[in-house]
């Protein structure tokens, strides 16, 4: 099994509609991300969440939300999805240890995507 | 000016050569660096971590200059394997570490 799952991997719906696009991870890392990316902007840092009650806005949370619902658990909601969301999602996690930086470090841990079209 | 830019590309390069990509970061309290691989419509994956002035990993080889600013990718003897989207992305202890990318620089190596 993958070590971050995302569902769905693909999805088409219409203007206005909720999706919840969820992530779920076995690498017991207490830091989760979700990542936007369209084509020639790279990934952009949507939410984050360092712990089940930290929650961070990134660089473009409008029109999103999450919910920590465990340490394994991120889920990404759209309350009224609109065509210029149509993107790939990722969520991705990672551990920060505490002293001096070492390998591993901050690495991100990606889970495959999940396409988004809306319509 | 954006938190972290990289060369656009596409690089378009023969077999065999040698290429190298620039990130430069706006953050000067970035301390960790990292170069992520992706291909076409899949996940990134880690290529190389820099935590001090560069790194090596046989044709691949990171350098970090925190003077001006920039850490470069250096690809020797190109394959057509490393045809790919290369993602640049510094972190900062004091945002907790989370990490920042830049637009991607695409490598497409033909033969």
């Amino acid at each position: 099994d993958a070590d971050v799952t995302q569902t769905p991997r693909n999805r088409i719906t219409k203007t206005g509609k909720r999706i919840m696009l969820e992530c779920s991870q076995t690498k017991g890392h207490d830091r989760m991300y979700w990542y936007r990316q369209d084509p020639g902007l790279g990934l952009r840092l949507i939410y984050y969440s360092f712990d089940v009650k930290d929650i961070n806005k990134g660089e473009i949370s409008d029109g999103y939300s999450v919910s920590r619902q465990a340490q394994a658990k991120f889920s990404l909601s759209l309350e009224s999805a609109i065509p210029n969301q149509t993107a790939l999602y990722f969520c991705a996690t990672n551990f920060l240890p505490g002293g001096q930086e070492s390998s591993g470090a901050n690495v991100l841990t990606f889970g495959a995507g999940s396409r988004l079209t809306v319509l | 000016r954006k938190e972290v830019e990289q060369d656009p590309g596409p690089f378009n390069v023969p077999e065999g050569a040698t290429v190298a990509f620039n990130c430069t970061y706006s953050n000067s309290a970035s301390q960790s660096f990292f170069w992520y691989r992706q291909d076409c419509r899949k996940e990134p994956k880690l290529l190389m971590s820099v935590y001090s002035s560069g790194n090596e990993d046989g044709r691949f080889t990171a350098q970090l200059n925190r003077a001006s600013q920039y850490i470069s990718l250096l690809i020797r003897d190109s394959k057509l394997s490393d045809s790919a989207t290369y993602l640049c992305a510094p972190s900062q202890r004091e945002q907790g570490g989370k990490l920042i990318f830049g637009q991607g620089t695409e490598l497409s190596v033909k033969p």
